[in-house]
């Protein structure tokens, strides 16, 4: 079966400190990769999606940037961090052309 | 650009009573998804739609898709406590580079109260 991973759970990182969040996969084969912010009380807004190694695509400029270095990993950065950055970090996979989604447990950043 | 559209945003009802949560869009789609959230949780896929008129139900939830009036529903029957969860739908525009891509609502917030 299946399983994504993400880490770490929880991250408080000052302003203009970088990035590196983690998201792997499990059990499957060039998957599509996907990655989501959500704001407190928000629905989810894509950030990035990938449909193989070195393959990225953005949703939104922003100060973030995402790499694929291998065909279950995919990660998110930043170089230096703002508020706005705040929010639950959402990683997604889906079988290519198929249809749904699957997410990971997501990570909590807080910027201070 | 894609508008995915929930209304209640939020909803607080009694056990036992039934609701309805409704998700319109506002593009032309034939797949959608809905998803629950427990506070601080990730997504859980609920019901995945894939044709105009689909119906699913599991347990006390039934969700149906209107792919011409591109609306979406999500039928709460008998409601427990629960249930209680922020509920989204999420529309697939699909490209042919890049597989599935979701356009999420804001989230139904719902509390059931006993």
């Amino acid at each position: 079966s299946q399983t994504i991973h993400q880490w770490p759970a929880t991250l408080v990182q000052p302003v203009g400190s970088p990035l590196s969040l983690e998201c792997t996969v499990e059990g499957t084969s060039n998957p599509n990769l996907y990655w989501y912010r959500q704001a407190a009380g928000r629905g989810l807004q894509l950030l990035f999606y990938s449909v193989g190694i070195g393959q990225i695509s953005s949703e939104v400029p922003q100060n973030l940037s995402a790499s694929r270095p291998q065909d279950r990993q995919f990660i998110l950065s930043s170089k230096k961090l703002l508020l706005s950055d705040s929010g639950f970090y959402l990683c997604a996979w889906s079988r290519g052309r198929s249809y749904e989604q699957y997410f990971g447990p997501g990570t909590r950043l807080t910027v201070t | 650009e894609l508008k995915v559209e929930q209304n209640p945003l939020f909803l607080s009802m009694q056990e036992g009573k039934n609701y309805t949560i409704y998700c319109n869009y506002s593009t032309t789609s034939d797949r959608l998804y809905w998803y629950r959230q427990d506070p601080g949780k990730s997504l859980e896929s609920l019901f995945v739609l894939l044709s105009n008129g689909a119906v699913k139900q599991e347990g006390r939830l039934m969700a149906s898709l209107d792919t011409k009036a591109r609306l979406s529903t999500l039928h709460i029957t008998a409601a427990v406590h629960d249930l209680s969860a922020t509920y989204f739908c999420a529309v697939d525009i699909r490209k042919e580079t890049s597989g599935s891509r979701l356009t999420f609502g804001e989230g139904t917030q719902l509390t059931v109260n006993p």
